[in-house]
């Protein structure tokens, strides 16, 4: 089993649609992160979370929003997706060994 | 905050040749260095990492140099291989702010 799952995989939405992405581990860390990659501008933190009340915004949190809901979930949100969020998204966690980042996910707005 | 900068954002080799990458980072405090490589349509996995009281760490066939004064370190790739071709990126983790932040990438590639 993957130890950091993230869902969906890919998905395409339109302009000002709400989305969640959700991500859920097995590692039992207490850090996790969200991360966007672009071409050329490697990954970039967008929101990160060391325990279910601690919840801290990364360098490009603008037009996303995060919840912790237990240890082992951290859901990121677009509360009105526009087309320059068209990325893909890392979930990571953060233990002894460094990052382990999920699948990511593949999002599209047109 | 931190900035990391990375270069070169391509590369290419020839198989059994050394390849080299180079980044710099601004905050002074950052005590973390991990260098992570990227497969095509995969997650970013780490390969190595070296923290601020070494300058030189060595496994296998990679290393990884640090220069605290210069704020910059490098990834060494040596007797490269087809299965080495990706995208690289290097990171810095300050100790004050806990958050990390990466380069922008470099894509390796190894021509047989």
């Amino acid at each position: 089993d993957a130890d950091v799952t993230q869902t969906p995989r890919n998905r395409i939405t339109k302009t000002g649609k709400r989305i969640m992405l959700e991500c859920s581990q097995t590692k039992g860390h207490d850090r996790m992160y969200w991360y966007r990659q672009d071409p050329g501008l490697g990954l970039r933190l967008i929101y990160y979370s060391f325990d279910v009340k601690d919840i801290n915004k990364g360098e490009i949190s603008d037009g996303y929003s995060v919840s912790r809901q237990a240890q082992a979930k951290f859901s990121l949100s677009l509360e009105s997706a526009i087309p320059n969020q068209t990325a893909l998204y890392f979930c990571a966690t953060r233990g002894s060994g460094g990052y382990t980042f999920g699948s990511g996910t593949r999002l599209t707005v047109v | 905050g931190e900035n990391v900068e990375q270069h070169p954002s391509t590369l290419s080799v020839q198989e059994g040749d050394s390849a080299v990458i180079k980044c710099t980072y601004s905050d002074s405090a950052s005590n973390y260095f991990p260098w992570y490589k990227q497969e095509l349509g995969k997650r970013p996995q780490l390969i190595i990492d070296i923290r601020s009281n070494v300058g030189e760490k060595k496994d296998q066939r990679i290393a990884v140099t640090l220069n605290k004064t210069a704020k910059h370190f490098s990834l060494h790739i040596t007797e490269t291989q087809p299965e080495d071709s990706a995208v690289y990126f290097c990171a810095a983790r300050s100790y004050n702010n806990n958050d990390m932040r990466f380069g922008a990438g470099t894509r390796l590639t190894v021509k047989p």
